[in-house]
């Protein structure tokens, strides 16, 4: 079955760059897409990223300067990178496959020093 | 970007009750190809989101019939019907019509 499961450290310096990894199962990326998503607490959900199955990438404009999404395929992972972080950008990531239709269980991550 | 606005923010419904949710988007969601790209996602308390509907009116798999969307090119109804315990939650409506993909601010769901 499809699963995916997001995996990084829970707390990250300002200014320090987050590195998230979404491995996945069930599915090849070759052939789906995986979103990268944001949810602050008790908030709605932000789009970040897609990885597309092609290997290209789409950003949200709100990230595009520090953000980069890549892949390994023979691993079956996605990768998420973004410098510069604020307290603001604390909060839970999911990724999740092509229509949102499977999500990991998100990672937590706390920025603050 | 396009802004989805969802009413009311909170619902209270007595068990086997039904209820609806409403969205609006801030531009049509109706794509050329005669798709509308309006997607419903419930969160259930300290889950994550789960695909309910998917192209406005599609049910997804697995999710009950009590589950049903609707709409036009702008305003969408999310109606469940005979509420019931699990349906406990956040409900977010989303477009994945063009980037960046936007949701609304949320729907709580508490039962009565």
């Amino acid at each position: 079955q499809v699963q995916l499961k997001e995996s990084g450290p829970g707390l990250v310096q300002p200014s320090q760059t987050l590195s998230l990894t979404c491995t996945v199962s069930g599915f090849s990326l070759t052939s789906y897409s995986v979103h990268w998503v944001r949810q602050h607490s008790g908030k709605s959900l932000e789009w970040m990223g897609r990885m597309w199955s092609d290997g290209d990438t789409s950003y949200n404009s709100a990230f595009t300067s520090r953000l980069s999404i890549s892949r390994d395929t023979s691993k079956s992972q996605v990768f998420l990178k973004m410098n510069s972080l604020q307290t603001e950008d604390t909060g839970t990531y999911y990724c999740a496959t092509t229509l949102f239709d499977y999500w990991g269980q998100g990672v937590m991550v706390t920025v603050s020093s | 970007d396009i802004v989805m606005t969802q009413a009311p923010l909170s619902v209270s419904v007595t068990p086997g009750e039904s209820a609806s949710i409403s969205c609006r988007s801030s531009k049509s969601l109706l794509h050329s190809n005669g798709i509308t790209y309006v997607y419903w996602y419930l969160q259930k308390p300290g889950k994550s989101p789960q695909l309910l509907i998917y192209r406005m009116s599609n049910l997804a798999s697995g999710v009950p019939d009590r589950f049903s969307g609707s709409g036009s090119e702008t305003d969408f109804t999310l109606k469940i019907s005979r509420v019931e315990a699990e349906d406990v939650g956040i409900y977010y409506c989303g477009q994945l019509l063009e980037n960046p993909y936007t949701f609304g601010a949320g729907t709580k769901l508490e039962l009565k």
